[in-house]
Formats: C-alpha cells, sequence, structure tokens
C-alpha cells in the first residue's frame, strides 16, 4: 500500500547537535510539506517543496533545513540554531490540484536532553 | 489572505450525543475543503472533503457541507462513540495559485462512555 513513512518515530537531542528527520513517500506525489506541531496547538508550516530540487520556506523555517534530492525523499534537519526544538513533526504529501488533500506520517517526536 | 477558524474545544459529549464543530473561512476564488482527525500521538487523517460549493463531504457517519454563502463547512455527526475522541482539523486549500493548505487551530472531542 502506498503511504508517507517518518523515521525515527521517537528522537532525542542533546544541546547543539544537528539531528535528521526522515520522510519518505510511494505515492509518487510531487509535492511535500514539513509541520511542527507544539502540544495542544495547531500546525505550523516549516518547508514545503512542489518539485525535485526545489523547497521554498514557510512560516517557521529559521533553525531548520531540508533537501529534495529525489521525488520520494524530502528530509529535515534541526539545526543547533533551532533554539526550541522540542516538538512533534509531521511530514505531508499532496497530489496535484486544489481537491486533493494531504497524506500524513505517522510522526517524530523529538526532545532536547 | 486565505483563513481558517474552527470552534475552540475541548468538546465533550456523551456517547450517542449529536456532535457539530463548526468552520468557517475565508479565501477569494473556489477553494477545496476539508476535514482532518488527529488520534493521540499519530499523523492527522483526511476525514473528508468538499470541492465545490453545495457538495457534501461524507464518511464514518460525519458528514460537512460547503456552504459558500456562508463560508462554513460544519462537521457532524448523528450520534459519536468514545472511540471519535481525537482533535479535528477543518483545512481549505485554495484555487488561486497557492501551494498550501491552510489549517484551523483544531478543536479536541472528548466523549464519555
Amino acid at each position: 500500500d502506498g503511504g508517507i513513512t517518518q523515521s525515527p518515530k521517537y528522537l532525542f537531542r542533546k544541546e547543539g547537535q544537528n539531528v535528521t528527520l526522515s520522510c519518505e513517500q510511494n505515492l509518487n506525489h510531487d509535492a511535500m510539506y514539513w509541520y511542527r506541531q507544539d502540544p495542544g496547538q495547531g500546525l505550523r508550516l516549516i518547508y514545503y517543496s512542489q518539485i525535485v530540487n526545489d523547497f521554498q520556506k514557510g512560516d517557521i523555517a529559521e533553525g531548520y533545513s531540508v533537501s529534495r534530492e529525489k521525488k520520494e525523499s524530502f528530509p529535515l534537519t534541526v539545526t543547533s540554531a533551532q533554539k526550541n526544538p522540542t516538538a512533534f513533526y509531521l511530514c505531508a504529501s499532496k497530489g496535484q490540484g486544489v481537491t486533493y488533500g494531504y497524506t500524513f506520517g505517522s510522526g517524530t517526536r523529538l526532545t532536547v536532553v | 489572505g486565505d483563513s481558517v477558524t474552527q470552534m475552540e474545544g475541548p468538546v465533550t459529549l456523551s456517547e450517542e450525543a449529536f456532535l457539530t464543530i463548526n468552520c468557517t473561512y475565508t479565501a477569494t476564488g473556489y477553494p477545496s475543503l476539508f476535514w482532518y482527525v488527529q488520534y493521540p500521538g499519530e499523523g492527522l487523517q483526511l476525514l473528508l472533503k468538499a470541492t465545490k460549493a453545495d457538495d457534501k463531504g461524507s464518511n464514518k457517519g460525519f458528514e460537512a457541507t460547503y456552504r459558500k454563502e456562508t463560508t462554513s463547512f460544519h462537521l457532524e455527526k448523528g450520534s459519536v462513540q468514545v472511540s471519535d475522541s481525537a482533535v479535528y482539523f477543518c483545512a481549505l486549500h485554495g484555487d488561486t495559485g497557492g501551494f498550501k493548505t491552510i489549517f484551523g487551530a483544531g478543536t479536541r472531542l472528548f466523549v464519555k462512555a
């Protein structure tokens, strides 16, 4: 079955470390997105990509970086510049056109220790 | 710009009660409208959608009708179950060239046995 796989499910980061969250999809979707969700809060867009080798900043891109070298993959790096990285991170993809909804992964919970 | 406003939670209901979660939107053009559901510790799942005025989306006993005259897309279910306890997000995707889906803040639903 097609879907999105995020890994790891839980991730612990020490102060000053960079960590990379994986997101892979086999839906043949062009568009992919990264969202951050804090406890009891809605979704905030970090980065999105409409096509391979191209991506745009979302509303809270500072302290994060992404790459899109393959259509299937859109990894997110949380850098040491992100001062408050503890959150739930969600990756999503979307088919072409306004009538298609998002398919979300199951999320990665990142905790700073 | 486009926006989505949904009723604040939490909403607490007894099993078999009627559910309404209000959602209104602001958008230019003719957006598609969506409801997503998020169970604890998981990613969001597409619950239902409507892509044009007067369309009714439905799934798993939930329904929502795209009302352009009142710019609303309220979620309803005739008889809720304990298993419906989750956070519900209203969202829109515009047709004016943007590449982002706009999410509401989410409404948490608790259903008591």
